[in-house]
């Protein structure tokens, strides 16, 4: 599986978009991406994803680059409650485990 | 429909003792994995089950172990528990993927293992 590339943190306003960015430059043409968030230490919770066309969910937008070395996802009105660890994960539909890197911490100020 | 379950939420053990986790997938999944999340470290893959049989391994020692049941529920074993063995252990199920189908895991909520 692909690795991927996250910032280890970001800050965003309460009610601005937040745009949590992935590189993910060794992806294999059958490998989707995939996004996850953990909020403070429960499961991980499944948010999105997408193999080269751009997602949209009733979470969350997820915007893959035409070469789709890199991904965004976007949560349109962030609120305190979306304070996270946010993970991008690549993955073939047909593999098995997911890989977690260390994410990035999105931390949503008032 | 119910989500993946845990139990038991919250253990307490001695180190030299042995540990049983247990998960049951949601309805209709058929692969369970199970992680290991030490306090303030990322999640580590432990076990993949699919259709009753061990799919993969993630770099833990022989006194990690597990099973999946006919009824896809799994449990984890940890023998000869160390205080290092103190984490929260995440199961996560999976419907069965096949080329036109996607499929993503749900996690269940965990079980926080100290060691003492």
């Amino acid at each position: 599986d692909a690795k991927t590339t996250q910032p280890p943190s970001m800050d965003c306003a309460e009610g601005r978009a937040a745009n949590l960015p992935c590189n993910h430059s060794t992806i294999s043409g059958n490998e989707y991406v995939y996004w996850y968030r953990q909020i403070h230490s429960q499961g991980p919770q499944y948010i999105i994803h997408g193999l080269k066309n751009n997602e949209t969910n009733e979470m969350a937008s997820l915007i893959i680059t035409e070469d789709r070395k890199s991904s965004t996802l976007i949560l349109p009105h962030a609120t305190l409650r979306d304070t996270a660890v946010y993970y991008c994960i690549v993955r073939s539909n047909q593999g098995g485990k997911l890989i977690f890197g260390q994410g990035t911490e999105l931390s949503v100020k008032p | 429909e119910a989500g993946v379950t845990q139990s038991p939420t919250h253990l307490i053990k001695t180190r030299g003792q042995q540990v049983t986790l247990r998960c049951s997938p949601i309805s209709g999944h058929t692969s369970v994995y199970w992680y290991q999340q030490a306090l303030g470290l990322g999640l580590q893959f432990l076990l993949w089950y699919d259709e009753g049989e061990e799919r993969n391994r993630g770099n833990f020692p022989p006194r990690f172990s597990g099973r999946q049941f006919p009824n896809y529920s799994s449990e984890l074993n940890v023998n000869a528990l160390e205080l290092e063995d103190s984490a929260l252990y995440l199961c996560a199920s999976k419907k069965r993927a096949s080329r036109s189908l996607n499929t993503e895991a749900f996690f269940g909520q965990g079980t926080r293992l100290t060691v003492v």
